[in-house]
């Protein structure tokens, strides 16, 4: 049905806070990626999902960052006691089951815009 | 890490113009992926190039690929306002199609 959903599009949080950003990926989509737009900037890869495993988490920039999917379908991109620098556009995109060699495009979101005072 | 390299950074065109965009990458490659980015929010696919192709079109899109270059190009022809937005290009990497980005070209149609 709908494309990849993202919640809340907007957040404005203090420093020091916790924040929490969904994800809702195409029904069926087994690949789901978090990346993360800074001002002006490209998209930087934060952690890539298939089924509930994360078999590379190697973009994300500190261990205030975490993510876990559950029953193969939403993800929730947890920042614990965010910074400044955390201020961004946090995009999520799902594709379909990765095989060697092929490729699966990637369905975006359309983001999570945070804003860290 | 940023992968490509793109220029411009911005470009500025009257409707009907073409636009074209430059991307340049590090490593080696299977594919290279534009996209479209309105309003700094979700991204569209526009087109896919393999390594083994040299230039691809998609109604008003040409692209090029040069491997021994390790570059690319986007250009749009008979440009409209709606085409206004920033265009990224992307190679996968890590195995697992994660997507490394470049730092984008910002296009500006102007009617």
């Amino acid at each position: 049905g709908a494309g990849v959903s993202q919640s809340p599009s907007n957040k404005v949080t203090e420093k020091g806070k916790d924040v929490e950003l969904r994800c809702d990926p195409i029904s069926g989509h087994t690949a789901l990626y978090w990346y993360r737009q800074s001002l002006g900037q490209g998209l930087e890869f934060l952690i890539y999902f298939q089924g509930n495993s994360a078999p590379d988490k190697s973009g994300l920039p500190s261990d205030r960052f975490s993510a876990e999917r559950t029953g193969g379908s939403v993800s929730t991109l947890t920042i614990q006691r965010t910074q400044q620098e955390d201020s961004a556009v946090y995009l999520c995109a799902s594709s379909g089951a990765f095989h060697r060699g092929a490729y699966n495009e990637q369905f975006f979101g359309p983001g999570t815009r945070l804003t860290v005072l | 890490s940023q992968q490509g390299e793109e220029d411009p950074q911005a470009l500025s065109i009257q409707e009907g113009e073409n636009a074209t965009m430059n991307c340049s990458y590090k490593t080696s490659i299977n594919n290279l992926q534009w996209y479209r980015q309105n309003s700094g929010r979700g991204l569209v696919h526009l087109i896919l190039i393999r390594s083994n192709e040299r230039e691809k079109h998609s109604g008003r899109l040409r692209v090029t690929l040069d491997t021994s270059k390790k570059s690319s190009s986007l250009l749009i022809t008979a440009s409209r306002a709606a085409d206004t937005a920033s265009y990224f290009c992307a190679t996968p990497a890590g195995g697992y199609n994660k997507l490394i980005f470049g730092a984008g070209t910002r296009l500006a149609v102007h009617p």
